[in-house]
């Protein structure tokens, strides 16, 4: 079976500095791993996602994840936290079949000014 | 161009009732799935459906129950509504349904059981 782990249900950084996220998951099977954005009262937006070739995953809005195998590890970073990206940050997993996608429960990102 | 569209945004039910949420997938995408967020919660998977059939399952009672149309809209129903169906549920829409494809997701609809 799959899971997600998110350490942190809330994390807090200040305007600019470093952003990092973590998530770890369980699969039995070579993974597809995502991280979701998801703004008040709105659905869930994609950030980045991870299949095949390349461990470190760029996404939009400036946020890169790098996929660690031997740590089961995709943990979503960010070199300079800007106010905008207060929000919920999803990790998520899912089969080759991508017929279900496992869901964290969340971390929620916080940005002082 | 149009996102995915839920409807109703929200809807308060009695418990023992039944409800119906809509979901229209953006255009050209075949794939809908449905998915749970509970307050405080990551979302959790129901359904997806895909050229009209049911292709994967989450674990949720047999009161939820779903089905795509031939223009590829989609439903969700649930019947005998408990408190604990109380939440946000989420469409997703993709071309489709596997993981080469990115899923967009649409704002939800707010249930609340009373």
């Amino acid at each position: 079976a799959q899971s997600v782990t998110q350490l942190g249900s809330h994390v807090s950084v200040s305007e600019g500095a470093l952003v990092l996220l973590r998530c770890n998951y369980s699969s039995s099977v070579p993974p597809y791993l995502f991280w979701y954005v998801q703004y008040p009262n709105q659905g869930l937006q994609l950030l980045l996602k991870y299949t095949t070739g390349a461990t470190l995953v760029k996404g939009i809005n400036g946020f890169e994840a790098e996929f660690k195998k031997s740590e089961t590890s995709f943990h979503l970073t960010k070199p300079s936290a800007h106010m905008s990206d207060a929000a919920e940050y999803f990790c998520a997993v899912s089969d080759t079949g991508g017929f279900k996608t496992i869901f964290g429960a969340g971390t929620r990102l916080f940005v002082k000014a | 161009d149009a996102g995915v569209t839920q409807s109703p945004t929200h809807l308060i039910k009695t418990r023992g009732q039944h409800v119906t949420l809509r979901c229209s997938p953006i255009s050209g995408h075949k794939s809908v799935s449905w998915y749970q967020q509970v307050l405080g919660q990551g979302p959790q998977f129901i359904f997806q459906y895909y050229e009209k059939e049911e292709r994967g399952r989450g674990n949720f009672p047999d009161r939820f129950s779903a089905r795509q149309f031939p223009n590829y809209s989609s439903e969700l129903n649930v019947n005998a509504l408990l408190l604990g169906d109380s939440a946000l549920y989420l469409c997703a829409s993709s071309l489709t349904g596997t993981q080469n494809t990115e899923a967009f997701f649409g704002q939800g609809t707010r249930l609340t059981v009373v």
